[in-house]
């Protein structure tokens, strides 16, 4: 059972566009939320990531929104570029343990020229 | 800024193989992940050591196993090989549990 969903699978955005994409969790006790940006072949790279002691983080073009109560969070890319085309994953890691994460399915994100 | 280093970047190996994978993390992080990423999936947890210590278990078959060592990198030893361990094997390194991690360039293995 996947416990973080991600939404949606693939994005085309025109470039200046904002890019949204959603993920919602079950697990209550999560308590760290990142977004990854992965090119093919490539790790992994932090882009941003939140607490649910705040309800947004803004990181140059990109914020997260947080909304507790309902278990959910987005990334919003602002004036969205070429080379923002990337695979984007959300994740989560619960507090009480060892820090591991758990990610979402992935969302492939092309911005057109 | 130094970042997660990763060997072989590329490794190819047949059915029953052994192979092994390097991880060495950013200076000052002592704690080390393991993620297996299939084609076109998300990765998954495989293992985790806080200070020299296993501190989190995944879905990790028993032919792997991993350590990680007195200078604080990990190895990842994968043995009786299978065609469905090929995949992309990443390492992440923390400032301790509980913080920010941050990927390496990751290890292609390929089993023929």
């Amino acid at each position: 059972q996947q416990q973080v969903k991600q939404s949606p699978q693939s994005l085309i955005v025109q470039k200046g566009g904002i890019s949204i994409i959603n993920c919602a969790y079950e697990n209550t006790a999560f308590d760290y939320f990142p977004w990854y940006q992965q090119f093919p072949g490539k790790g992994p790279a932090l882009l941003i990531a939140i607490r649910p002691d705040v309800s947004e983080k803004k990181e140059g073009r990109f914020t997260i929104s947080f909304n507790k109560s309902a278990k959910q969070f987005s990334l919003h890319i602002m004036d969205s570029q070429p080379g923002d085309s990337a695979t984007y994953f959300c994740a989560a890691s619960n507090g009480s343990n060892t820090g591991k994460l758990i990610f979402g399915q992935g969302t492939t994100l092309q911005v057109k020229p | 800024a130094a970042g997660v280093i990763q060997s072989p970047r590329h490794l190819i190996k047949e059915k029953r193989e052994t192979a092994t994978l390097k991880c060495y993390p950013i200076p000052r992080h002592d704690t080390v992940y393991w993620y297996q990423q299939g084609p076109g999936q998300d990765p998954q947890f495989l293992i985790s050591f806080y200070e020299k210590m296993q501190s989190d278990k995944g879905s990790i078959p028993d032919r792997f196993s991993a350590q990680q060592f007195s200078d604080y990198h990990s190895e990842l030893n994968m043995s009786s090989l299978e065609l469905g361990d090929s995949a992309l094997y990443f390492c992440a390194s923390s400032l301790t549990t509980r913080t920010e991690q941050y990927f390496g360039p990751g290890t292609r293995l390929t089993v023929t």
